[in-house]
């Protein structure tokens, strides 16, 4: 099956710090979303976004297809950032969604 | 709020026995999907309803099964509770069936003594 591989597995950020999360898989995918795990368990749906560049406030997140990757831009990091991010891939006509393993992301005051 | 429900928060039982965990989808949503969240596999897919059909089957062991019904809620059934399968199950929902962002509700943690 797809193989969804997340870097880095673990990232701590002082406020106000920007990073870059990234998600690559191992074939050609439907579509692709992100997805915000906070401490309280909750997923999130961040972005649908199986091609292109969208924005939603200091989040930000580019799918090459054809280069088999997204990334995931958080600006500006703030400590509700905190908690693992999930990519997610929809690899057939089913719907399922394969998740990666998340990154784990810290943000301290 | 993800406007998708999901009952009970917390399942506390023992090896065993048998549990029903239930989903409403947001209103409008047609296709439901349950997945396992567990600390050793990761979040898995298990199993897909539309539209009061099933559509698509992962890694669902022979002891769980579930349905969705004309309501358009759905059910999952887990018999025979082993400690292994101790998670955080979780419901989402869609408007069709396949490519269209799916919305998460806020999990049924079930723990096995």
């Amino acid at each position: 099956g797809i193989q969804v591989e997340q870097s880095p597995p673990d990232l701590i950020l002082q406020e106000g710090a920007n990073s870059t999360l990234r998600c690559n898989f191992s074939d050609s995918v439907n579509n692709l979303q992100w997805f915000h795990q906070n401490p309280w368990g909750q997923l999130i749906n961040l972005f649908y976004i199986p091609s292109g560049t969208k924005q939603n406030g200091r989040l930000s997140a580019t799918t090459v297809a054809t280069e088999r990757y997204s990334l995931l831009y958080i600006s500006s990091s703030q400590t509700t950032d905190s908690g693992v991010y999930f990519c997610a891939v929809e690899a057939d006509s089913w719907g399922k969604l394969q998740f990666g393993a998340g990154t784990q992301v810290v943000v301290t005051p | 709020d993800s406007g998708v429900t999901q009952t009970p928060k917390h399942l506390i039982t023992a090896t065993g026995q048998r549990v029903t965990l239930r989903c409403s989808p947001r209103s409008g949503d047609l296709s439901v999907y349950w997945y396992q969240q567990s600390l050793d596999q990761g979040l898995q897919f298990l199993i897909q309803y539309y539209n009061g059909e099933e559509r698509a089957k992962g890694n669902i062991l022979e002891r769980f099964s579930a349905q969705q019904f004309p309501d358009l809620h759905s059910e999952l059934n887990l018999s025979s509770l082993e400690l292994g399968d101790s998670a955080l199950y979780f419901c989402a929902s869609s408007v069709s069936a396949s490519n269209q962002p799916q919305h998460f509700g806020d999990g049924t943690r079930l723990s096995i003594l």
